[in-house]
């Protein structure tokens, strides 16, 4: 069963850096290319970033560009999202999800919240 | 950017019930289209992708149609545990998100 568990979130003070991580299961991690996407408490649905199997490709958006930065850990299975000069817009949850070709998300982990506030 | 135009913003409808969502992209997307459910306190769970492919699993009651700027997902004869929100995404060009439509049952 393919698993995508995030963790590192919290309430942190604007300006302030914070790391997710998101630990996959049930399939084989170095194979795919991996998001992070975010939704603002009662809001829909942003993606934030992307990268690709080998790491060769990064995508970012431009809300995140600059202050974001993806990477992975294919030995650990892990996908990571650092988070610096946060700001209050940044305050959703965020979900780390499998890319399904063509450009997709096939599997979602359950999220977790950055709260970003003084 | 593209931007998606997703109506109407929210929607009641009846048990079996046949119900539409629209989603109007900013430029042709080419078909790039997908549809997510997201029901309350869940994940967003992919339905449907390449604007009309139905995801494994996904029951036979949901479908997908358009072209160029313009999309639909069509849910056949609703039931109780379609109740949701439902998000389409252009990945044609980058990766947006339509702003949703919540589904509630009449």
């Amino acid at each position: 069963e393919v698993q995508l568990v995030e963790s590192g979130g919290g309430l942190v003070q604007p300006g302030r850096s914070l790391k997710l991580s998101c630990v996959a299961s049930g399939f084989t991690f170095s194979n795919y290319g991996m998001n992070w996407i975010r939704q603002a408490p009662g809001k829909g649905l942003e993606w934030v970033a992307y990268i690709s199997s080998g790491s060769s490709y990064i995508y970012y958006a431009e809300t995140v560009k600059g202050r974001f930065t993806i990477s992975r850990d294919n030995a650990k299975n892990t996908l990571y999202l650092q988070m610096t000069s946060l700001r209050s817009e940044d305050t959703a949850l965020y979900y780390c999800a499998r890319k399904f070709p063509p450009g997709v998300f096939d599997y979602w982990g359950q999220g977790v919240m950055v709260t970003v506030s003084s | 950017d593209i931007q998606m135009t997703q109506s109407p913003a929210s929607l009641s409808a009846s048990l079996g019930e046949t119900v539409t969502i629209e989603c109007r992209a900013s430029e042709d997307i080419y078909n790039g289209l997908a549809w997510y459910q997201q029901k309350p306190g869940k994940s967003p769970q992919l339905l449907i992708y390449n604007a009309n492919s139905l995801h494994t699993g996904v029951p036979s009651r949901f479908s997908g149609s358009g072209s160029g700027t313009q999309y639909s997902l069509k849910i056949n004869s609703l039931q109780s545990e379609d109740v949701a929100s439902y998000f389409c995404q252009q990945y044609y060009n980058y990766l947006t998100f339509g702003s949703g439509t919540k589904l509630e049952i009449k």
